[in-house]
């Protein structure tokens, strides 16, 4: 089972964006618009934010979005706050046999 | 309220056996879907074993298959996680995870598996 790949960090100030990809392959990501997107502050169990690669569970800011397009899902926070600070995993669906596969984890940091 | 509550972790040998359990409350257990989800010291998260709402469809990682077996008791709304073999590299905090439409929308808080000599 291959990871799906996410970038090791990504950071900016109060207010700006950032967005972080998960790079799959057409077996997991590509295949199937079962991407979903956990934040994990520190110490912590996730938290699922987004789920079908571009919907959001009631009670998640709407400042949390998301999209997929080909291999590659992308999860954007607008007006970044502080207490958004932490790691931030996508998960594909990836068929019968290999069931899920988890990104490997983007640590967001809030300057 | 949605309450997943896992037990039974510790400290095991290499080559040992523990038995892991998740005390599900809240909802109608008998119609979801349940998985663990494991993450390493310092790691990211890893998909483990998931089991069908009747308990008769049961997948695993390639990486514990044929070590670890996930069942579940509707009358008791309970998951379990049976740990066999375990090696130093199964050492995680194991999540006990409700699935609804292949999204995990409830996670317990952890249940830590420490495998060391």
């Amino acid at each position: 089972q291959s990871a799906v790949t996410q970038p090791r960090s990504v950071s900016g100030s109060p207010g700006q964006s950032v967005t972080i990809s998960c790079t799959g392959t057409n077996s997991d990501v590509g295949a199937y618009d079962y991407v979903s997107w956990y934040q994990q502050l520190p110490g912590k169990a996730p938290k699922l934010i987004i789920y079908e690669a571009s919907k959001r569970p009631s009670g998640v800011p709407d400042r949390f979005s998301a999209s997929k397009s080909g291999n590659t899902a992308s999860l954007t926070i607008s007006g970044l706050q502080p207490e958004d600070e932490g790691d931030y995993y996508c998960c594909s669906y990836a068929g019968t046999y290999t069931s899920f596969v988890f990104g490997t984890g983007t640590k967001v940091t809030v300057l | 309220e949605v309450q997943l509550v896992e037990s039974g972790g510790g400290l095991v040998q290499p080559g040992g056996s523990l038995r892991l359990t998740c005390a599900a409350s809240g909802f109608t257990y008998s119609s979801f879907w349940m998985h663990w989800v494991r993450q390493g010291p310092g790691e990211g998260l890893v998909w483990v074993a998931r089991t069908s709402d009747d308990g008769t469809i049961r997948k695993y990682a390639d990486s514990v298959k044929g070590r670890f077996t996930i069942s579940r008791d509707n009358a008791k709304n309970t998951l379990y996680l049976q740990m066999n073999s375990l090696r130093v590299e199964d050492t995680a905090v194991y999540f006990c995870v409700r699935a609804d439409n292949y999204r995990f929308d409830f996670w317990g808080q952890g249940s830590l598996v420490t495998v060391s000599s």
